[in-house]
């Protein structure tokens, strides 16, 4: 069983430009939550997918977007990167649903850190 | 809203004493309540989750925590911490199938 795998690893870049995280979520998994953690603070909800639909968002702006694919691997897009976009931005996969409540544990993947110059 | 709060930023303890991490939680429902390990570098690792029946639930790694809905706590404990134990303690509620984290306890363990 293969677990959560995100790429690149680490990743820098200067104010304004754009930058794409991919995420590939665990077998069997069919939804994806993105994370972002900035240093010495706990991970805060971006957003999340549920079978190729967003289900849910986070306090987090429109330049912030994403999609899942149907093989529910999923990417984070950021435009116009700001230094505060610095960050350790984590993916996790889940067996979940639009129902809520508990949606059964969520595995974390290496995280992309994420360097705005 | 729902918030959780972990009053201790970094705790210091020896090898082989005994560890307490403490979160405090709100949220209106019953809570489905999570400790996660973060060691540098890594992405997060479940150490134990509750939700719903025996409130003292026990998780990998020789930890356990106990649900106390009077106090909305969800205290991490260790009878004996090991040098590998050292790395950041995250507590989490679950919201509508979003994790909502505290802002961690940094452990270290002198020898």
């Amino acid at each position: 069983e293969t677990g959560v795998t995100q790429s690149p690893t680490h990743l820098i870049k200067t104010r304004g430009q754009q930058v794409t995280l991919r995420c590939s979520s665990q077998s069997g998994h069919n939804t994806v939550s993105w994370y972002q953690q900035a240093l010495g603070q706990g991970p805060q909800f971006i957003f999340q997918y549920y079978r190729e639909e967003k289900n849910g968002r986070g306090n987090f702006p429109p330049r912030f977007s994403g999609l899942q694919f149907p093989n529910y691997s999923s990417e984070l897009n950021v435009n116009a990167l700001e230094l505060d976009d610095s960050a350790l931005y984590l993916c996790a996969s889940s067996l979940g649903g639009k129902s809520g409540g508990a949606s059964g544990e969520q595995f974390f993947g290496p995280g992309t850190r994420l360097t705005v110059l | 809203a729902q918030s959780v709060t972990q009053p201790d930023i970094h705790i210091t303890v020896s090898e082989g004493a005994s560890l307490e991490l403490r979160c405090n939680y709100s949220y209106g429902a019953t809570p489905y309540l999570f400790w996660y390990v973060q060691s540098p570098g890594q992405g997060l690792q479940l150490l134990l989750k509750y939700f719903s029946g025996d409130t003292l639930v026990q998780g990998i790694k020789g930890f356990e925590a106990e649900f106390k809905r009077s106090q909305s706590s969800f205290n991490l404990r260790k009878p004996s911490v090991h040098w590998s134990d050292a790395a950041e303690y995250f507590c989490a509620v679950e919201s509508t199938d979003k994790l909502i984290f505290g802002t961690g306890t940094r452990l270290q363990v002198f020898p």
